[in-house]
Formats: C-alpha cells, structure tokens, sequence
C-alpha cells in the first residue's frame, strides 16, 4: 500500500464546474497537510494547507480533511482552464519534515 | 506564501564537469532545504534533506559524493553535481521550510541537460 494515494486521472471538468480532487493516506501519523499545482514543465506551487480537521477555504479552493477515515480532498469551485494541471496531494508525519507525495492526479479543464 | 529562487533556471554542460545550483529563501529563513530531482512525466524524487549549519541527509540510492549539499545560511543552500554525465540531466528543484511540519515553499527549478 502506497503511503498516499490518488488517482492519477485524467479528471476531466467542463469550466465552471466544481473539480473535487481526493487523496488517502496509509500513515495514521500524518499531521500536516498540503496540496500543490504542477504545470508541466514547472516546479509545484503550494496551493492549500491543513492541519485539523473540517473543512478550509481559500478562494475558489476548499481542502477537506478526515483524519479518522485518512483522506484529505481539494475542491475547485467554478473550475478555468488554467486550472489545468497536476494536483499532488502531499503529507508529514509528526517529528518529520520530508513531504510524502501521491502520484499526482491531472486535471483537464475544459472551454 | 514565501519565495523561493534558484538559480541558474537553466544549464547545459560538458559531460565531466561540475554544476552548481543555487537555492535562496528570499523572504523567511528556511530551518530545512530539500532537493528534488524530477524526470520528465515523472514523480518528484526527493535526493536529500539539509538543515542549516549541518551535513545534509541523503536519500537511499542518491550518492552523496556526486550531488554535494550545503546549507550555508538560513536563506541559502547548495546543490553542485559533481563529474556530470548525461543520465544526471533533469529538472532539479529545491524547496524551503520555516519550521518543522509546516509549509515547504519550492523554487522554480533549474534544468540540468549534460551534453
């Protein structure tokens, strides 16, 4: 079992739609949280962090995390195609700094 | 969120020759600098992990004596390939964190190709 999984995708969306990305994780240690945006060719950009449990908002993007069930989402409300990108979910474990990353899930938007 | 630059964005060099890459915080000081090395339509790889002030921490399987590590400062860590060779072309990007379990910032990466 892979520590952090998601489903690579493609996730294809119309614009304007909401993109709901979803991630798990093996690790009941975990504590910290993160999604990034990787446009081909360039580095990953930190798109959203969590630390506790609920529900986060940061614009158009809302991070969800579930400890007890071990998974953490990323939704994309009114979806662009700018959004077009590959979304990696990443996670810490408590005492570490290293990021665990999924694979990554690429998501398609369309005009 | 903080930023981070490295520098040079782009490298090509004679096989045998050694790279130096350049990873500033510019804006906070990084407790931790970690490298990646990324192969194209491929995951992120973390190479090593280097805390200011002391010897960095490598990954299994990347050797340290080829992919030199030093953290100078708080807001500057170095990554110099050593006797380059074509397989070590890539795209090689560092990342920078303030505190232990918090955000990890990355830089805009730099892309080796070793002629």
């Amino acid at each position: 079992q892979k520590e952090v999984e998601q489903n690579s995708g493609p996730l294809s969306v119309p614009e304007g739609a909401i993109a709901s990305l979803n991630c798990t994780y093996s690790d009941r240690g975990s504590q910290s949280f993160f999604w990034y945006r990787q446009y081909s060719g360039k580095s990953p950009e930190l798109i959203m962090s969590i630390y506790s449990n609920g529900d986060k908002e940061d614009g158009r993007f809302t991070a969800q995390l579930n400890k007890a069930s071990q998974y953490v989402s990323l939704l994309i409300r009114d979806s662009q195609p700018s959004d077009s990108a590959t979304y990696l979910c990443a996670v810490t474990r408590i005492g570490f700094q290293k990021l665990v990353f999924g694979t990554g899930t690429r998501l398609l938007v369309s005009p | 969120g903080a930023v981070v630059s490295q520098h040079p964005s782009r490298v090509i060099c004679k096989s045998g020759t050694s790279v130096k890459i350049e990873c500033r915080s510019l804006d906070f000081q990084a407790t931790t600098m970690f490298w990646y090395r990324q192969f194209p339509k491929k995951s992120l790889m973390l190479m090593a992990t280097s805390n200011e002030g002391s010897k960095a921490t490598y990954e299994q399987g990347v050797e340290k004596d080829k992919f030199l590590i030093n953290h100078a400062s708080l807001t500057l860590s170095t990554l110099t390939v050593t006797s380059a060779h074509p397989e070590d072309s890539s795209f090689y990007i560092c990342s920078a964190a303030g505190q232990q379990g918090g955000e990890q910032f990355f830089g805009p990466g730099t892309r080796l190709t070793v002629l």
